[in-house]
Parts: C-alpha cells; sequence; structure tokens
C-alpha cells in the first residue's frame, strides 16, 4: 500500500514570496491532515479535512495560509506572504475517518524562508 | 497552548538498557498514540491505545492507557541504537472536533 507522498521535499524561499505544497493521502482515506513542525517540537495541527470539508482550522493563519482539498483527495497548503518564522516542516498525514484518528504521515516538505 | 505534555524532553542511555517515558495532560482523551520520528523524516505510528488501563506491546515496545484517561506510558527494553530518534504522544482532543493533537516529544539517544 503506497503511503502518503509530499512533493516538494524542499524548498527554500525568499520572506514575501508564496509557496505552495501538495500533499496525496494514502487512497481510501476520507481524512487528511496539515502540520507544522517547528525545530525542535512537536507537530502542530494548521488544518483538518474530512473528504473536501473542513473539520478544524482554528490555528491556520488565515491572513496568510490557505489549504484546500477540492475533490476529497489531493491537498495543497499554500503560503502567501511567506515570513522568516514560517521556516519549518509542513507534514500531511491522512487517516481512515475522524473517529479513527490512527493517522499516517508523508516525510514532509522543509521550508526555509530566507 | 501544549496540551499533550511530555516528560523526560530527552534522555541519554546506554545500549541494552530500558527506557520510560510519560504523557500527561489535563483534559480526558479516548485514543493515546505513540509515534517516533527520525531526522528528515514524518513520525511512524507505533502503538494505538482506545481503552482506559490498556497495555499494549510491539516488540520490545510497551504502551499503558492510564486509568484517569489523562496520562500514557511508552516503555522500551533493552534498547538499541536504532531506538535514537523522537517519541510523541498525541490523540484526538474530544473537546475540539477530534483534533489530533502532539505533545513535545521526548528525544531519545542511545550510546553504543
Amino acid at each position: 500500500e503506497a503511503g502518503v507522498a509530499q512533493s516538494p521535499r524542499y524548498k527554500i524561499i525568499e520572506k514575501r514570496q508564496s509557496v505552495a505544497f501538495w500533499c496525496n493521502p494514502i487512497s481510501g482515506h476520507a481524512t487528511l491532515y496539515w502540520y507544522q513542525q517547528i525545530l525542535g517540537q512537536g507537530p502542530k495541527l494548521l488544518i483538518q479535512f474530512q473528504n473536501n470539508g473542513v473539520v478544524d482550522d482554528s490555528q491556520l493563519p488565515k491572513d496568510r495560509f490557505s489549504a484546500e482539498r477540492l475533490k476529497g483527495v489531493d491537498s495543497t497548503l499554500k503560503i502567501q506572504p511567506a515570513k522568516l518564522e514560517d521556516s519549518a516542516v509542513y507534514l500531511c498525514a491522512s487517516s481512515f475517518g475522524v473517529a479513527n484518528t490512527e493517522a499516517f504521515f508523508g516525510q514532509g516538505t522543509r521550508l526555509t524562508v530566507v | 497552548g501544549q496540551q499533550l505534555n511530555q516528560s523526560p524532553q530527552s534522555m541519554f542511555i546506554q545500549e541494552g538498557e530500558d527506557v520510560s517515558m510519560n504523557c500527561t495532560s489535563s483534559s480526558i482523551f479516548n485514543t493515546w498514540l505513540w509515534y517516533k520520528q527520525d531526522p528528515g523524516e514524518g513520525p511512524v505510528l507505533l502503538i494505538a491505545l482506545y481503552k482506559a488501563g490498556e497495555l499494549t506491546s510491539n516488540g520490545r515496545l510497551t504502551a499503558q492507557f492510564g486509568i484517569t484517561r489523562k496520562d500514557s506510558f511508552l516503555n522500551i527494553s533493552a534498547s538499541i541504537p536504532s531506538d535514537v530518534g523522537i517519541y510523541f504522544c498525541a490523540g484526538p482532543l474530544s473537546n475540539a472536533g477530534n483534533m489530533l493533537t502532539f505533545g513535545g516529544g521526548t528525544r531519545l539517544m542511545v550510546k553504543p
């Protein structure tokens, strides 16, 4: 069974530029999560989708971050404009359902904002 | 703020020793998950716990769901160098739409 796929693996951008990350969850998984992991910390949930609907986005900085999962499968996370403090690893995860929270993670995208 | 508190923050042990770490919260959890993260990789699920008092093993790893439902423990027996990594506890916050929340992690270092 294929795991969660993310791209790109690495991205370096200048502050005020925009960037987008892509995630393809495990086939059949209805719930998709985007996490931000700053060096030395645990993953922090940014947004949680159930199919193509948002379950929770209370920790997403909506002035600069946006995410979508239009067809209930792939998802993109965008940052515009980026700030230095956005430097982190962005992890995508998926699980079978909201009740089944055994989430499986991709390798992440390491973003460096300079 | 951080809903899950992990301790210790880091451990440096000798190969062959047993390890114990825990995770506590002021909130009640119905599920506890333990993950391990290697450098440059995403977290990998080790053990999932669903019932208060439950004790579950996965090889040399054993985890327990605290009876108060506010804590969980992970033990590693006879540690080996490949156990090095960061161990995270996680759980869905039932009072927050089942947001899957992570602790700050315990960094384990093993000396051969």
